[in-house]
């Protein structure tokens, strides 16, 4: 079965300490992987994407994931938190079945000053 | 370029009404996607749509159903509310059924009273 874990449903970080936020997968094939954050009462941003090439993925305000193939895992790291990194966090996969997303349940993150 | 677009973005319906949702892609984009957001199950997959066509539908009753017009605008209907109904529901629009990333509308944040 298609899934996405995201182990922690809480993350707290001190502003200016590295962040990580975990998500595994699991999906036949090679995985198109993607980080999407949420701030209240908000859709969707998009974050980065790992679709192919390079495992470490750069993508928009400082964020950065690694993707690995044996651990099957794309955790989303930023190197030095800021207080209005503070929202929802939640990866997804796109299902072998055409066009369709799957969740992680989400991962809340706050960072404290 | 402009984003994804929904209307309306709040909404509040009596049970057993019924209710249209409204989703425009991104201009080029011929994917649009739906989504149900619930603090108790999530962000669940409802249905895709590509070239006016369904491709994909999600484990919801016959209730929820949707259409996609020729200009890819996208709307999904929901009739005999209930209660349970009451959620964020969000639209993604993609240019090649996700295959290069997806983009969310705001929501439209429905009510059932």
């Amino acid at each position: 079965a298609q899934s996405v874990a995201q182990p922690e449903d809480q993350v707290n970080v001190a502003e200016g300490n590295p962040l990580t936020v975990k998500c595994t997968y699991s999906v036949s094939g090679n995985p198109y992987l993607f980080w999407y954050v949420q701030y209240p009462n908000r859709g969707l941003q998009f974050l980065l994407k790992y679709i192919t090439g390079d495992n470490l993925v750069k993508g928009s305000y400082g964020f950065e994931a690694e993707f690995n193939k044996s651990q099957t895992s794309f955790h989303l790291k930023k190197p030095s938190a800021l207080v209005s990194d503070s929202a929802l966090y939640f990866c997804a996969v796109r299902s072998n079945q055409g066009g369709k997303l799957i969740f992680g349940q989400g991962t809340e993150l706050s960072v404290k000053p | 370029k402009a984003g994804v677009t929904q209307t309306p973005r709040y909404l509040i319906k009596t049970r057993g009404q019924q209710v249209t949702l409204s989703c425009s892609p991104i201009s080029g984009h011929r994917s649009v996607s739906w989504y149900q957001q619930t603090p108790g199950q999530g962000l669940q997959f409802l249905f895709e749509y590509f070239s006016e066509t369904q491709r994909n539908k999600g484990n919801f009753p016959g209730r929820f159903s949707g259409r996609q017009f020729s200009n890819s605008r996208s709307e999904m209907n929901v009739s005999t509310l209930e209660l349970g109904d009451s959620a964020l529901y969000l639209c993604a629009s993609s240019l090649e059924r996700g295959t290069n990333g997806y983009t969310f509308g705001s929501g439209t944040r429905l009510t059932v009273v």
